[in-house]
């Protein structure tokens, strides 16, 4: 069956980096985009990043352009979400979705997440 | 796109209609979708294509609308339902909007 494990999260200083893996498996990832979306504490539900399923596309949103980068390793069916700078409001719970297709724009499978707390 | 979801928080008896409303800043077609996120778990998706139900969930469950305008209906809710419930649109992404959640509870 579908499923995706998070890990990486962890407590990091501001300024640091960080670096999350998503292991997918009951899929190939050549078949499906694959998105980051992130949940501050207590708060709603933020778009982070995309990959392609064929990773020709890679784009994140304005809040972390520059700052985090997403990539992957079909020999492991891994995703990954490099942050850089992190700061304080990077804050959150982050999540792993499958893309519905291959680059639909909805997530029909979640990741239980992995917790990123920036602080000093 | 700018989604806008209400009421904040719906108290609704067990066996009624629960009605979740969900607007967006301009048209996104019918590329609309709803999750399910119950207390310490991820979301699950419900509808997309606003009123397609995705594999799975309950009968009880149904989505309407287009446009700007877009409704998440469970026809006699259960106790299990108690949840948040977003709305996001995929009709112009990057960036894949959310609404801010309507949080579900038993009356």
């Amino acid at each position: 069956q579908v499923q995706m494990v998070e890990s990486g999260g962890g407590v990091v200083q501001p300024g640091k980096s960080l670096r999350l893996s998503c292991v997918a498996s009951g899929f190939a990832l050549t078949s499906h985009a694959m998105h980051w979306i992130r949940q501050a504490p207590g708060k709603g539900l933020e778009w982070v990043a995309v990959i392609s399923s064929d990773e020709i596309i890679k784009m994140s949103s304005d809040a972390v352009k520059g700052r985090f980068t997403i990539s992957r390793d079909t020999s492991r069916n891994t995703v990954y979400l490099q942050m850089n700078s992190l700061r304080g409001e990077d804050t959150a719970l982050y999540f792993c979705a499958r893309d519905a297709n291959e680059g639909t724009g909805h997530f029909d499978f979640w990741g239980q997440g992995t917790l990123v707390t920036v602080s000093s | 796109i700018v989604m806008t979801q209400s009421p904040a928080t719906l108290s609704v008896s067990p066996g009624e209609r629960a009605t979740l409303s969900c607007r967006a800043s301009e048209s996104v077609s019918r590329n609309l979708a709803w999750y399910q996120q119950k207390p310490g778990q991820a979301p699950r998706l419900l509808i997309y294509g606003a009123s397609t139900t995705a594999t799975g969930i309950p009968g009880r469950f149904s989505g309407s609308g287009s446009g700007t305008e877009f409704t998440l209906t469970i026809s006699s809710l259960q106790s299990e339902d108690v949840a948040v419930y977003y709305c996001q649109q995929y009709h112009n992404w990057p960036p894949a909007t959310f609404g801010q959640g309507t949080k579900v509870e038993i009356k």
